[in-house]
């Protein structure tokens, strides 16, 4: 069965630091892994997705996640963190072909302090 | 163009009691997947609807229960409510073999 956990509940940065949110995976074959994220009291955005293409995958507002098989990972990292990027971010893996069910990670919620 | 649209908003029912939530696909697609959202917590796949049949199912009970109409769009009900069934409940769209998955802002439902 695939999973993914999500190492930090809680990530607190400065503003203008960079940012980290790690992931790690659980996968019989090759995954396809994406990272939402969730402002309050709205819907989920896409970051930006892995699908067995680029190791490096670039997404919106700055933010990039590394796919390192060897260590079954997939962190998310932005150079410098803004305010409005206080939000929750979910780490999901899809299970099966494309278009399959998605599962979330419990979620990393990050704060950013002026 | 307009993305996911879920109604309503905001509910409030009592124990026992039935559900419907309803859900328009962004224009263009042809699937749709409900997930349940309790607080703290990340999404949970209940089930996911293509040519107007149930094409995968979650870990939840018969008392969830789904259709998809001509058009698309899908409706998620839900029977005997519980207060453990209160949580945003999340629609997404997509197109059938795609990873472009779309969601919707929610609904909450609120059992008391």
């Amino acid at each position: 069965a695939q999973s993914v956990t999500q190492l930090d509940s809680h990530v607190s940065v400065s503003e203008g630091t960079p940012v980290l949110l790690r992931c790690n995976y659980s996968s019989s074959y090759s995954p396809s892994l994406f990272w939402y994220v969730q402002h309050p009291n709205k819907g989920l955005q896409l970051l930006l997705k892995y699908t067995s293409a680029a190791t490096l995958v670039k997404g919106i507002n700055g933010f990039e996640a590394e796919f390192k098989k060897s260590e079954t990972s997939f962190h998310l990292t932005k150079p410098s963190a803004h305010m409005s990027d206080a939000a929750e971010y979910f780490c999901v893996v899809s299970e099966g072909n494309q278009g399959g069910k998605l599962i979330f990670g419990q979620g990393t919620e990050l704060s950013v302090k002026p | 163009d307009a993305g996911v649209t879920q109604s309503p908003t905001h509910l409030i029912k009592t124990r026992g009691q039935q559900v419907t939530l309803r859900c328009s696909p962004k224009s263009g697609h042809d699937t749709v997947s409900w997930y349940q959202q309790a607080l703290g917590q990340g999404p949970q796949f209940i089930f996911q609807y293509y040519e107007e049949e149930e094409r995968q199912r979650g870990n939840f009970p018969d008392r969830f229960s789904g259709h998809q109409f001509p058009n698309y769009s899908s409706e998620l009900n839900v029977n005997a409510l519980l207060l453990g069934d209160s949580a945003l409940y999340l629609c997404a769209s997509s197109l059938a073999g795609d990873y472009g998955y779309t969601f919707g802002s929610g609904t909450r439902l609120t059992v008391v």
